[in-house]
């Protein structure tokens, strides 16, 4: 079972509009987690990190959200471009004896139509 | 800042015939590098990583290789390519295991 579930798996919505994506995980001992963003063809780009006693963090029209207790997050779109079209793929750090394991979910493709 | 470089971007290759893709890192020393493969709608898989010239660790048994002859060269190789081999292929940094970034990518095609 992957460690990482993401879900919508895939949504479109109308350029200008909102839209929240989930990231439910079962990593431990948790370290961070971190919202990525990529493009088709491309590499992944990071948007948020996020540690333990955070709860939320911005980067421009994201919002990343963190709730430790429940193992869950989110990635909140606002106001949606069509250049938000990309695939977002939630990553959660574990910290065990001495080294970083990542766990990588398998994305939300999200598709921003005119 | 720190800049990964990857080559070739896309590549097209026989079944059986060897490969070789090559990451290199500017403005870093000493990071941990990674190869990561992603296939189509499955998450990214992690092949090989190295924390320092000449230490590979491998994560998946499989017909791929991974060296590091250099601090900021990471080169993901194979002998004999199989059809399992393709996908989008993509190599990252991380300082001392902080956030990763990304190469561009290398699609690899095999026929």
């Amino acid at each position: 079972k992957n460690q990482v579930e993401q879900s919508p798996q895939s949504l479109i919505i109308l350029e200008g509009k909102n839209c929240t994506l989930q990231c439910n995980y079962t990593v431990s001992p948790f370290s961070n987690l971190r919202w990525y963003k990529q493009d088709t063809g491309r590499g992944p780009v990071s948007l948020t990190i996020m540690t333990f006693s955070e709860n939320t963090k911005s980067n421009g029209r994201y919002t990343a959200t963190l709730d430790a207790d429940t193992k869950q997050s989110s990635l909140h779109i606002t106001a949606s471009q069509l250049s938000d079209s990309a695939s977002y793929i939630c990553v959660v750090s574990a910290f065990k004896r001495g080294n970083n394991r990542l766990a990588f979910g398998k994305g939300n493709q999200v598709v921003v139509i005119p | 800042s720190q800049t990964i470089h990857q080559w070739p971007a896309t590549l097209v290759q026989p079944v059986g015939s060897p490969l070789s893709l090559e990451c290199t890192v500017e403005g870093t020393s000493n990071p941990n590098l990674y190869w990561y493969r992603q296939a189509a709608g499955r998450g990214l898989q992690l092949l090989f990583y190295s924390v320092g010239i000449g230490q590979i660790s491998s994560e998946v048994p499989q017909n791929l290789s991974a060296s590091r002859p250099q601090d900021r060269q990471f080169i993901l190789s194979s002998k004999k390519l199989l059809l399992s081999d393709s996908g989008f292929y993509l190599c990252a940094l991380s300082p001392e295991g902080g956030v990763l970034t990304f190469g561009a990518g290398s699609r690899l095609t095999v026929l």
